[in-house]
């Protein structure tokens, strides 16, 4: 399977925390996206990273990507409880490819 | 920005019935649409990708007969589960990605599939 892998994969914080999720993937890529999807819903775009930039902040969000280890970060500071979601990173190679999500890491974040 | 209207967004039949779900790009072309189906509590999987004008290209384990796929102009796709079965029940979700390539895909709400 060519899907990544996402840690952890649950996470439950206290309002006002940071909370960060990895990701890692197999192949080379264009560029890597992170979604929020709040229970039963479709996906929300939060961030888009190239694969030739190292860091984006976008907020209270913060991506890293290190495409030699192949894996990814998203940290959000000071979380809120509308923060309670899942997140899924996605790696697309562009063009026609397809673009694949990781498993997700579900976050709580405790008012 | 972009918008992706998927509909409908909740569907309840019986057993034996063919569902059809609509995906349009409101405000740009699409030239590519890819429909998920995601499971409870899992990620999504891809299910096909399609490109306007030509047959739709299927991922290994998905069945064509099944699940059809038409991407009949830049703005629409349309994904039709025949005889669907309680197995069919999932959420499928669809996207859309414009003639930049490096561009992020579009994604709509999403649609609730369950089968009686």
């Amino acid at each position: 399977s060519q899907q990544g892998e996402e840690d952890p994969q649950a996470l439950s914080i206290q309002e006002g925390e940071n909370a960060t999720m990895n990701c890692s993937y197999k192949t080379s890529i264009n560029n890597l996206q992170w979604y929020r999807q709040n229970s039963g819903r479709g996906l929300v775009h939060l961030i888009l990273i190239r694969s030739n930039e190292r860091e984006k902040h976008s907020g209270r969000l913060r991506v890293t990507l290190d495409t030699s280890k192949k894996s990814s970060s998203l940290l959000i500071t000071a979380s809120r409880a509308a923060d309670t979601a899942s997140y899924f990173c996605a790696t697309d190679a562009g063009g026609y490819q397809k673009v694949t999500f990781g498993t997700g890491t579900k976050l709580q974040v405790i008012p | 920005g972009a918008v992706v209207s998927q509909h409908p967004s909740w569907v309840i039949c019986k057993s034996g019935t063919s569902v059809k779900i609509e995906c349009r790009s409101l405000d740009f072309q699409a030239t590519t649409m890819f429909w998920y189906r995601q499971f409870p509590k899992q990620s999504l999987m891809l299910m096909a990708t399609s490109n306007e004008g030509s047959k739709a290209t299927y991922e290994q384990g998905v069945e064509k007969d099944k699940f059809l796929i038409n991407h009949a102009s830049l703005t629409l796709s349309t994904l039709t589960v025949t005889s669907a079965h309680p197995e069919d029940s999932s959420f499928y979700i669809c996207s859309a990605r414009g003639q930049i390539s490096n561009q992020p895909q579009h994604f709509g709400d999403g649609t609730r599939l369950s089968i009686l």
